[in-house]
């Protein structure tokens, strides 16, 4: 089935320590996105990537990194992480043609830094 | 800018009671709208959606209509489960907007047998 795949699914990390979270897809969808969740609140948008184009939010801190070396994959890196940045990272893709806008989501990394 | 506002939680029910979960936007042009649905430690699965005034949208049971004049989108179902357990977030997407999908606050229900 076509889908969003997230890696890995529970992350542990040191505080400081860089890591990245992977996604990738079989949609084929030229939008990619990825979200930040903390307990009991919205998904928050950190950028998102159209095509090859990378659009940052305006609050997402510096500390917050992405590639998207093709179109199936995309990163998350987190270049020092501290203990506020502990969340579920949500992947979403979405196909923005026509009326088909909705984002399509991966299960989610939750990162603990330790 | 895009916003999305709806009814803050929880929202306990009994089993087979009515839902109803209120959601308001604010968009600049012409938005797809969408209601979310979350269970504990997943991602967001896509519930239903309506991408122009007056279209239902429908799934399950639940159903939504895009209300242009009122600019809103509240979530019914006549009869719920305990399985329908869940956060459910409303949410909106417009290409005016940068392609961005942006969410409410989220609404969590618990439904009791």
């Amino acid at each position: 089935d076509a889908m969003v795949i997230q890696n890995p699914r529970y992350q542990v990390t040191q505080f400081g320590k860089p890591v990245t979270l992977s996604c990738s897809q079989t949609l084929n969808h030229n939008v990619m996105y990825w979200y930040q969740q903390k307990s009991s609140q919205a998904p928050k948008l950190l950028f998102h990537y159209y095509d090859k184009d990378f659009n940052n939010e305006a609050d997402t801190p510096d500390n917050f990194q992405s590639r998207r070396p093709n179109t199936s994959f995309c990163f998350l890196d987190i270049r020092s992480p501290g203990l506020g940045d502990a969340a579920m990272y949500l992947c979403a893709t979405s196909k923005q043609t026509g009326e088909n806008t909705e984002a399509f989501f991966g299960q989610g990394t939750r990162l603990t830094v330790v | 800018g895009n916003s999305v506002t709806q009814m803050e939680g929880p929202v306990t029910l009994s089993e087979e009671a009515f839902l109803t979960i209120n959601c308001t936007y604010t968009a600049t042009g012409y938005p797809s709208l969408f209601w979310y649905v979350q269970y504990p430690g997943e991602g967001l699965q896509l519930l239903l959606k309506a991408t122009k005034a007056d279209d239902k949208g429908s799934n399950k049971g639940f159903e939504a209509t895009y209300r242009k004049e009122t600019t809103s989108f509240h979530l019914e179902k006549g009869s719920v489960q305990v399985s329908d357990s869940a956060v459910y977030f409303c949410a909106l997407s417009d290409n005016t907007g940068g392609f961005k999908t942006i969410f409410g606050a989220g609404t969590r229900l618990f439904v009791k047998a």
